[in-house]
C-alpha cells in the first residue's frame, strides 16, 4: 500500500500569512492527490482535486502544487475562516490519507 | 445539492453484526462509485471499501476483507455496508464518499464496538 506522509501536524499563523503544507507520498502517485478541509463537526471538503485542480466554489487563495512523490497545499493569505484540519489523500493506487495538518490562527 | 446521509450506527458487542446505510440525493447515483471511509478516535482516516456504480467492482481493504460486505441499491439510491464479527477496533466514525477520486462525504455515523 503507498503510505502518505504529511506534514507539519501542527501549524500556527496570523491572518494574511502565506501558509503550506505538505504530503510526501512512499511512492509515484502521478498526481493523483487531492486536499481536503474540514471543519469541527462537519464533513469533509474538497479543495484540490488531482494536485492543482480547485474545486468550484473554493476561493482562489487555495492552490496546490506537486508531482512524483511530492505534494504541497498552499493557503496565500491566510483567512480566519481557514481554521481547520487540512488532509491530503493520494486515489493512484486505493486510497490513503495523509495524517492531517491542524491549522490554527496566531 | 450534493447530500449524503448516514445512519445504522450505534453500539454494539464484539462478535456481532451491524448494517450501515447510506443514502444520496442530489446527483445519479447510479453513475457513480461508492466509498466507505473509516476513522477511529484519536486516529488517521482509513479506506474500508469501494463499490463501482454497477456493482461489477468491489474492493476492501485487508482489515475488514471477509467480515464487511459493500453493497448499493440504485433505485433506492442507498449504499449499504453489512458489518460482521466485529470487533473493537472497528470502534470508529464511518464516512460514505462518492467516486474513487472522493469528492463528496457524508457527516459520518459513529460505530462503537465495546461489551
Amino acid at each position: 500500500d503507498i503510505q502518505m506522509t504529511q506534514s507539519p501536524s501542527f501549524l500556527s499563523a496570523s491572518v494574511g500569512d502565506r501558509v503550506t503544507i505538505n504530503c510526501k507520498a512512499s511512492q509515484n502517485i502521478n498526481k493523483y492527490l487531492n486536499w481536503y478541509q474540514q471543519k469541527l463537526g462537519e464533513a469533509p471538503k474538497l479543495l484540490i482535486y488531482n494536485t492543482n485542480n480547485l474545486q468550484t466554489g473554493i476561493p482562489s487563495r487555495f492552490s496546490g502544487s506537486g508531482s512524483g512523490t511530492d505534494y504541497t497545499l498552499t493557503i496565500s493569505s491566510l483567512q480566519p475562516e481557514d481554521v481547520a484540519t487540512y488532509f491530503c489523500l493520494q486515489h493512484s493506487s486505493r486510497l490513503t490519507f495523509g495524517s492531517g495538518t491542524k491549522l490554527e490562527i496566531k | 445539492e450534493v447530500q449524503l446521509v448516514e445512519s445504522g450506527g450505534g453500539l454494539v458487542q464484539p462478535g456481532r453484526s451491524l448494517k450501515l446505510s447510506c443514502v444520496a440525493s442530489g446527483f445519479t447515483f447510479s453513475n457513480y462509485g461508492m466509498n466507505w471511509i473509516r476513522q477511529a478516535p484519536g486516529k488517521g482516516l482509513e479506506w474500508v471499501a469501494y463499490i463501482s456504480s454497477g456493482s461489477s467492482y468491489i474492493y476492501y481493504a485487508e482489515t475488514v476483507k471477509g467480515r464487511f460486505t459493500i453493497s448499493r441499491d440504485n433505485a433506492k439510491n442507498t449504499l449499504y455496508l453489512q458489518m460482521t464479527s466485529l470487533r473493537s477496533e472497528d470502534t470508529a466514525l464511518y464516512y460514505c464518499a462518492r467516486e474513487r477520486r472522493v469528492d463528496y462525504w457524508g457527516q459520518g455515523v459513529m460505530v462503537t464496538v465495546s461489551s
